[in-house]
């Protein structure tokens, strides 16, 4: 059965360094995008992705966040600068259409911001 | 913002027991309803999927959505122990302008003990 698959699966990084989650979405999707979850918390929208170029993005996705589908298969989220409050599940998620609303979730990367 | 509530739980149920989960939402232009199951340190998988009001039937699983009390159900017949998880119900808006932007609960755990 076809899945989206992300690396890496845990991430540790110091406060102030700059992380590249990856995301490899269901191949003939075309609707990318990336929540995050701060433990104990709930899933968050970030940003959706289409047809290269951003469609829509939440206050949190500030300038600090970039996406980016450098090829044919990847979908990445840059974090430019980490904070502490960084740290969480980053799920990475896909849809063949927007018309569907069956979106398919990635397992996720545990970012920890040290 | 809290758009969607439900209830964190946790639910303990014996084997075979019927079980009802619930959502109530603030936003009456939500359209799209769904279920996520979440196994621990896993993303969400996509269990249901309701389009405005109406029930919905899959397996064991029932969804149900009533928008004029703005409250969604899941039902879940002769549970396993292999349902203990984490249910995440979301919605969106839809249309093409909204890109699947979700709005999740903050999730029910559930634990099916045999």
């Amino acid at each position: 059965e076809p899945e989206v698959t992300q690396t890496p699966s845990h991430q540790v990084t110091q406060m102030g360094q700059e992380v590249i989650l990856r995301c490899v979405p269901i191949s003939n999707h075309l609707y990318f995008y990336w929540y995050r979850q701060i433990l104990g918390q709930k899933v968050e929208f970030l940003v959706s992705f289409y047809n290269n170029e951003i469609s829509e993005k939440s206050e949190i996705f500030d300038d600090q966040f970039s996406v980016e589908r450098p090829d044919g298969s990847n979908f990445t989220l840059k974090i430019r600068s980490t904070k502490l409050e960084d740290s969480a599940m980053y799920f990475c998620a896909s849809s063949v259409s927007v018309e569907n609303t069956e979106a398919f979730f990635g397992q996720g990367t545990r970012l920890t911001v040290v | 913002q809290k758009e969607v509530e439900q209830d964190p739980g946790p639910l303990s149920v014996p084997e075979g027991a019927i079980v009802s989960l619930n959502c109530t939402y603030s936003n009456s232009a939500f359209q799209y309803f769904m279920w996520y199951r979440q196994y621990s340190r896993k993303g969400p998988e996509l269990l249901m999927y309701t389009y405005s009001s109406g029930n919905k039937e899959d397996g064991r699983f029932t969804a149900q959505v009533d928008k004029s009390s703005k409250y969604i159900s899941l039902f879940i017949r002769d549970s396993q122990p292999s349902d203990s998880a984490t249910y995440l119900c979301a919605m969106s808006l839809g249309g093409i302008y909204n890109f699947n932007k979700f709005y999740f609960g903050s999730g029910t755990k559930l634990n099916v003990k045999p």
